[in-house]
């Protein structure tokens, strides 16, 4: 069985700090990492995704996310925000040893203030 | 590369009454993935088809949920003698065969049972 934790329904920062959205997760195999947004009235979005190699991914709209194997975490980050980050971001895993379906996390809504 | 397209987006429906929602993926993805979202829950995985193939289906599915991609493009999801608790966002995603691909996402299909 896989399983995603999403901790925080929450998170709110101010435009210009920096921000985390904290994921945990559960795989038998190899973790498969994703993490999407959905912005109101849109389908969710692929923001990046962890595979193999360099711990620390890069994705779209400045985001990244460091994969620690040891904390089955995969939490997502930003050095500075924006007003238009805020939004409901989801975690997902699949696991590699048979790559079916991905299992998503109930997400944390984002919300960053001027 | 037109993106995943669902339809209806909006279907109002009395108990009991059957529902089809379609999807058409992006055309040259072969897998396709059927998710349920409800209000304030991250998307739940439904069923998945690797070209004209069913190859995983969630136990949680009643057997009131029937889905079919016949020719390997187009998917069909149906659902029969709808009640209440059916009331969610039907998500369709596509990816490519590529194990570590991610999911690419329609705007969905909202159903009301009423």
């Amino acid at each position: 069985a896989q399983s995603v934790a999403q901790p925080e329904d929450q998170v709110n920062v101010a435009e210009g700090n920096p921000l985390t959205v904290k994921c945990t997760y559960s795989v038998s195999g190899n973790p498969y990492l994703f993490w999407y947004v959905q912005y109101p009235n849109r389908g969710l979005q692929f923001l990046l995704k962890y595979i193999t190699g360099d711990n620390l991914v890069k994705g779209s709209y400045g985001f990244e996310a460091e994969f620690n194997k040891s904390q089955t975490s995969f939490h997502l980050k930003k050095p500075s925000a924006l007003v238009s980050d805020s939004a409901l971001y989801f975690c997902a895993v699949r696991d590699g040893t048979n790559a079916g379906k991905s299992t998503f996390g109930d997400g944390t809504t984002l919300t960053v203030k001027p | 590369d037109t993106g995943v397209s669902q339809n209806p987006r909006h279907k109002i429906t009395k108990r009991g009454q059957n529902v089809t929602f379609r999807c058409d993926p992006i055309s040259e993805h072969n897998r396709l993935y059927w998710y349920r979202q409800t209000l304030g829950q991250g998307p739940e995985f439904l069923t998945y088809f690797q070209n004209e193939a069913q190859l995983e289906k969630s136990r949680l599915l009643s057997d009131r949920f029937s889905a079919e991609r016949p020719k390997g493009s187009f998917s069909t999801l149906e659902i029969q003698r709808t009640e209440q608790g059916d009331s969610a966002m039907y998500l369709c995603a596509s990816s490519s065969g590529q194990y570590t691909g991610e999911l690419f996402f329609g705007e969905g299909s909202r159903l009301t049972v009423l």
